[in-house]
């Protein structure tokens, strides 16, 4: 499986937007870009995922590079509920759903 | 619909008892997976079953074992505790031909 590479942690404000990046050099052309959040004490939940083209949903917006080597979560307005680990995630096309999941980036959000 | 629920959430053992994590799915979800995590670390792997009737290792499966008793339950059974397992497990299901998969709250094992 390719491997991702995010910075360890981040900072952000209250009701502002945050852009959590993920670099995935190595990525192939079936792999699909998963990300995951795990707030404190919870089970990881899913945030987003996509292939090539930008996606949004009514947790946040995935931005991926032209030539899909990094990729970019953005959360529009974050809240404190946000504050949680975010795990960018390479999933391979057809295969058994398997996640493999590195450190993450935590991010911390401040009132 | 209660998700995925996982049985217990604490549990203290000492060295070589064993014990079994239950999970159980009612979203009619065909694989169902196994993970564990180390303080500060992402999740790993342990067992997965992409259907009711097989199992299958993943990255770390030394010192488990799993069954898939029907299509709701995955079970992950501890032979001899060990506490390099001292760790929170959790236990995750996906609908087949889906990209989400779901998680359970995690059951924190504590070995001593």
């Amino acid at each position: 499986d390719a491997k991702t590479t995010q910075p360890n942690s981040m900072e952000s404000n209250e009701e502002e937007p945050v852009h959590l990046p993920c670099n995935h050099s190595t990525i192939s052309g079936t792999d699909y870009i998963h990300w995951y959040r795990q707030l404190p004490s919870q089970g990881p939940e899913y945030v987003i995922h996509g292939l090539t083209s930008n996606v949004n949903n009514r947790m946040a917006s995935l931005a991926i590079a032209e030539d899909r080597k990094s990729s970019t979560l953005i959360l529009h307005r974050a809240t404190l509920r946000d504050a949680a680990v975010y795990y960018c995630i390479l999933r391979e096309t057809g295969s058994q759903g398997n996640l493999i999941f590195g450190k993450g980036t935590k991010l911390s959000v401040k009132p | 619909n209660a998700g995925v629920t996982q049985t217990p959430k604490f549990q203290v053992l000492k060295t070589g008892q064993s014990m079994t994590l239950q999970c159980a799915q009612d979203m009619n979800h065909n694989s169902m997976y196994w993970y564990r995590q180390d303080p500060g670390m992402g999740l790993r792997l342990i067992y997965y079953s992409a259907s009711e009737g097989t199992t299958d290792k993943g990255e770390v499966p030394n010192g488990y074992n799993v069954s898939r008793l029907n299509k709701r339950e995955f079970s992950l059974r501890l032979e001899s505790a060990a506490p390099s397992q001292t760790s929170v497990y959790f236990c995750a299901s996906r609908l087949a031909g889906n990209n989400e998969q779901f998680f359970g709250p995690g059951t924190r094992l504590t070995v001593l």
